[in-house]
C-alpha cells in the first residue's frame, strides 16, 4: 500500500542543470498531476495527465516537461533549472478525472536551485 | 474564474478550546470541497470532503466541516483542539475536473 512515491526527497541543483523528479503510484489511478508549493501561494498546478499518453498544462507549466508512458509513472523534467524553480514539488493522483474524487499526495521533493 | 480563499494565514488557539479554520469558495455549479492537512516535511493528507448531501461533514481526527451554500463557505471545525493538531491546513474546491487550492492556514495550538 505504497500510494504515491516521489524521489528524490531533497535535491540541490546549479542554475542551468537538468533533472527529473520521479513519481509513481500503485493505485491504478487515471489522473496524475504535479504541483509546486511556495510560501503564501498555496499549491499551483504545473502539469497533469488524464491517462497514459495524455498530458496537459496547468497554470505554471513554463520550464517543465512531463510524459506519461504508463499508468503508474508521471515524471517531471526540469530542462534548465532556474532559482525561481526553488520550491517543494508534490505529485498527486486520483481515481478519475472528476474533482469529486480528491487527491492522494506523495511526500514531496524539496528542490533548491543555486 | 474559480477560486478558494483562506482569509487567515495563521490561527492560534489554546489546547482544549474549539477551533475554526475558515474557507470560502467561488465555484460555478455544485462544488466539491475538501480539507487537507500538512505536517512539517510531509505531503498533504486528506481530512474530509463534501460532495453532496448532509451539510455537516465529519472527517479524520475529530474534525468536521460545514458546507454553507448561501455564504459559500466550508469552515473546518473541531470542538477541542490538541497540540498535535498544529499543522498547515488547506482547503480545496472544484466543480468539474479542476481542483483549486487555497493558500493554507497555519494552525498553532498552545499547550
Amino acid at each position: 500500500n505504497a500510494g504515491v512515491t516521489q524521489t528524490p526527497k531533497f535535491q540541490v541543483l546549479k542554475t542551468g542543470q537538468s533533472m527529473t523528479l520521479q513519481c509513481a503510484q500503485d493505485m491504478n489511478h487515471e489522473y496524475m498531476s504535479w504541483y509546486r508549493q511556495d510560501p503564501g501561494m498555496g499549491l499551483r498546478l504545473i502539469h497533469y495527465s488524464v491517462g497514459a499518453g495524455i498530458t496537459d498544462q496547468g497554470e505554471v507549466p513554463n520550464g517543465y516537461n512531463v510524459s506519461r508512458s504508463t499508468t503508474e509513472d508521471f515524471p517531471l523534467r526540469l530542462l534548465s533549472a532556474a532559482p525561481s524553480q526553488t520550491s517543494v514539488y508534490f505529485c498527486a493522483s486520483r481515481m478519475g478525472q472528476g474533482a469529486r474524487y480528491g487527491y492522494t499526495f506523495g511526500s514531496g521533493t524539496r528542490l533548491t536551485v543555486v | 474564474a474559480q477560486s478558494v480563499a483562506q482569509p487567515e494565514d495563521q490561527v492560534n488557539v489554546a489546547e482544549g478550546n474549539p477551533l475554526t479554520v475558515k474557507c470560502t469558495y467561488s465555484v460555478s455549479g455544485n462544488p466539491y470541497l475538501f480539507w487537507y492537512v500538512q505536517y512539517p516535511n510531509r505531503g498533504l493528507q486528506f481530512l474530509l470532503k463534501y460532495i453532496t448531501g448532509d451539510n455537516l461533514v465529519k472527517g479524520s481526527y475529530g474534525f468536521e466541516a460545514e458546507f454553507n451554500k448561501s455564504q459559500t463557505s466550508f469552515h473546518l471545525k473541531k470542538p477541542s483542539a490538541l497540540v498535535s493538531d498544529s499543522a498547515l491546513y488547506f482547503c480545496a474546491g472544484g466543480a468539474t475536473n479542476k481542483l483549486i487550492f487555497g493558500t493554507g492556514t497555519l494552525l498553532a495550538v498552545q499547550p
